[in-house]
């Protein structure tokens, strides 16, 4: 059965203080994994698609990698706007492209 | 550009009652979703429909219906509103190697 599990639930950060969110996965064959930002009240919006392990990419402050058995979202020096629940998702290869299957998410605050 | 509409943003039912969620998309993707987020559950899929004119269940089917009316528009209907289905529920599109766009949601009270 695919399981994606997030960790912190929850985490403060000081502006300027980098982190990483943790997000990890068991699913019978990776076909992608996803990273969404949702502000309260609205949709995820769509941050990252990684498919290989070793695969990285970077937007901004946020730089998502990818391993066999994990991804991380490192958020490098961040801002107050970048306080939001941030959403990992992967699809397998046996559903295709029809289904995300999403963890719980991590609230992030962030300080001035 | 307006991505993915839903109407309406906020509804309140009394338990028995019907309802159909309206769902549009204006990027021309061909696969759209229907997911309900609870707290502590994640985003978990209700339906999908792969291209126009095909829709098929998904992890959380049961007490709803839907409708690939055309490309575009995508609905969801509740026959009979139980307390249960008292969410938020997102509208979704993709096309077929793209992240998924989702719409600003229904939130749903059931009472």
């Amino acid at each position: 059965e695919d399981q994606v599990t997030q960790s912190p639930e929850a985490l403060r950060l000081q502006e300027g203080e980098s982190s990483s969110l943790n997000c990890s996965y068991t699913v019978s064959g990776l076909r992608g994994l996803f990273w969404y930002r949702q502000d309260p009240g609205k949709g995820p919006e769509f941050l990252f698609t990684l498919y290989s392990a070793g695969e990285e990419k970077e937007k901004e402050r946020l730089k998502a990698t990818l391993t066999k058995k994990e991804s991380f979202l490192h958020i490098t020096a961040p801002k107050p706007e970048d306080s939001a629940t941030y959403l990992c998702a992967v699809q397998a290869v046996a559903t295709g492209a029809n289904n995300l299957f999403f963890g719980t998410g991590t609230r992030l605050t962030v300080i001035p | 550009n307006a991505g993915v509409t839903q109407t309406p943003k906020f509804q309140v039912l009394k338990t028995g009652q019907s309802m159909t969620l309206q769902c549009a998309q204006d990027m021309n993707h061909n696969s759209m979703y229907w997911y309900r987020q609870d707290p502590g559950m994640g985003l978990r899929l209700i339906y999908y429909s792969a291209s126009e004119g095909t829709t098929d269940k998904g992890e959380v089917p049961n007490g709803y219906n839907v409708s690939r009316l055309n490309k575009r528009e995508f609905s969801l209907r509740l026959e009979s509103a139980a307390p249960s289905q008292t969410s938020v529920y997102f509208c979704a599109s993709s096309d077929r190697d793209s992240g998924y766009t989702f719409g600003s949601g229904t939130r749903l009270t059931v009472v």
